[in-house]
């Protein structure tokens, strides 16, 4: 299985808006609404952002919003903070009945 | 409050077996709504699923493609925990380790461990 693609690197100033990729197969994001995001700031386990493409766990924030097309899901921060300055990773559950996860992309807030 | 306390070695000669545990408190091992992983990330593979024990009426594992012949991961329902073991390990698999729970339901990693750095060096 091999992994999400999603964009190194992106950058956005305090107030705008940025939005992450993430590019998977039919076999995966393709195939099922299971795509979820992760945050990890440096040092820390990461933490769950959005899941089943859309849904917001309870306590973050209304500035992530996901969305999907085909076989590319994305996040969307908008109002950026430095505080979301990290690194962001997508995943999905897969028809293999497994999960694989994209390689991560560096959100820096200039 | 779900958490979990990872414990084991953070150092394994080549060829042996690395072996982690992970502490559930505030949950069941045995509940049938979630399932127990493990997933691995290093500079090189980024995060890394390798695979995961859960009840439905009996156990189950799901576990990566690529590590189905070195993994075994368990669950220990007298202790609340379960466990990764990885045999013949090489410096490749050198990395951070966690251990985190999916919900049935939205199949994404809700609770994670603080990870374990474990290296694989003679």
């Amino acid at each position: 299985q091999s992994a999400l693609t999603q964009p190194p690197s992106v950058s956005g100033s305090p107030g705008q808006s940025v939005t992450i990729s993430c590019t998977g197969t039919s076999s995966d994001v393709g195939s099922y609404n299971r795509v979820s995001w992760y945050q990890q700031p440096p040092g820390t386990a990461p933490k769950l952002m959005i899941y089943e493409v859309s849904n917001r766990p309870s306590g973050v924030p209304d500035r992530f919003s996901g969305s999907k097309s085909g076989n590319t899901a994305s996040l969307t921060i908008s109002g950026l903070q430095a505080e979301d300055e990290a690194d962001y990773y997508c995943s999905s559950y897969t028809t293999s009945g497994t999960f694989v996860f994209g390689g991560g992309t560096k959100l820096t807030v200039l | 409050q779900v958490q979990l306390q990872q414990s084991g070695p953070g150092l394994v000669k080549p060829s042996q077996t690395l072996s982690l545990t992970c502490a559930i408190s505030g949950d069941s091992v045995s509940s049938n709504s979630v399932a127990w992983n493990w997933i691995r990330q290093s500079p090189s593979r980024g995060l890394e699923w390798l695979g995961r024990t859960y009840y439905r009426s009996k156990w189950y594992n799901d576990y990566a493609v690529s590590m189905k012949s070195r993994i075994t991961i368990n669950p220990d329902t007298s202790k609340n925990q379960f466990s990764l073991q990885l045999n013949s390990v090489t410096p490749g698999d050198t990395a951070l380790y966690y251990c985190a729970r999916d919900r049935y339901d939205i199949d994404a990693f809700d609770i994670w461990g603080q990870g374990t750095m474990v290296t694989v060096s003679s």
